[in-house]
């Protein structure tokens, strides 16, 4: 069974402040690699996907892919209250000629004004 | 457009009754999955179908749990007989899945808050 794994936090940071949010995952084969965005009592939506190793920015994002450590994190800077949410890393499972997403249990990012 | 559509978004039943959740995705989306969430074990695939067949189902509990999508248009899983360890929200999701070029995006309904009692 593949597993991805996060702190479940809360990780608690000022507004302003740069967030970092970490995964690892254990299936060394893994190729793609997500982070999704839960508000609470919402449904899960894709914010970030990254494939190769380095870094990937999109606006305040940032993620992160280090395949030899099988670790993939997701920065944001300068974080608002808008961005307090449980985020769920996700990692590309694949089968015979088939794709589906394992996610890790989520950190939950609390930001404060 | 319309997103994702499920329903119930909430249901409570006792233990031992038929529940079933219904699924609508996105029009001209060719796979669709059934994830279920809880606190103790976060979101979990349970089957997940391609162009209307089932493609892995091994996330299925047990032989209670069952899903169906008789088109491409409509899913359905069915819990017979439930019990309060089957409470969780059940997510449903679909994805337009070209070859091996999968973007990994997965478009969610709001989920169905079941409540075994």
């Amino acid at each position: 069974q593949k597993e991805v794994e996060q702190n479940s936090g809360p990780l608690s940071v000022p507004e302003g402040a740069i967030a970092s949010l970490n995964c690892t995952y254990s299936d060394r084969g893994s190729q793609s690699f997500f982070w999704y965005r839960q508000y609470s009592g919402k449904s899960p939506e894709l914010i970030m996907s990254i494939y190769s190793n380095g870094d990937k920015e999109d606006g305040r994002f940032t993620a992160q892919l280090n395949k030899a450590s099988q670790y993939v994190s997701l920065l944001i800077r300068d974080s608002q209250p808008s961005d307090s949410a449980t985020y769920l890393c996700a990692v590309n499972e694949e089968g015979s000629g088939y794709s589906t997403l394992t996610f890790g249990k989520g950190t939950m990012l609390l930001v404060s004004p | 457009d319309a997103g994702v559509i499920q329903s119930p978004r909430h249901e409570v039943t006792e233990m031992g009754q038929e529940v079933t959740l219904r699924c609508k995705p996105i029009s001209g989306h060719n796979s669709l999955f059934w994830y279920r969430q809880t606190m103790m074990r976060g979101l979990e695939l349970l089957i997940y179908f391609n162009n209307n067949v089932p493609i892995d189902d091994s996330g299925m509990p047990e032989d209670r749990f069952s899903a169906k999508m008789p088109n491409a248009s409509f899913s359905t899983l069915k819990i017979q007989p439930s019990e309060p360890r089957d409470s969780a929200v059940y997510f449903c999701a679909s994805s337009l899945e070209i070859g091996t070029g999968w973007t990994g995006e997965l478009f969610f309904g709001e989920g169905s808050r079941l409540t075994v009692l």
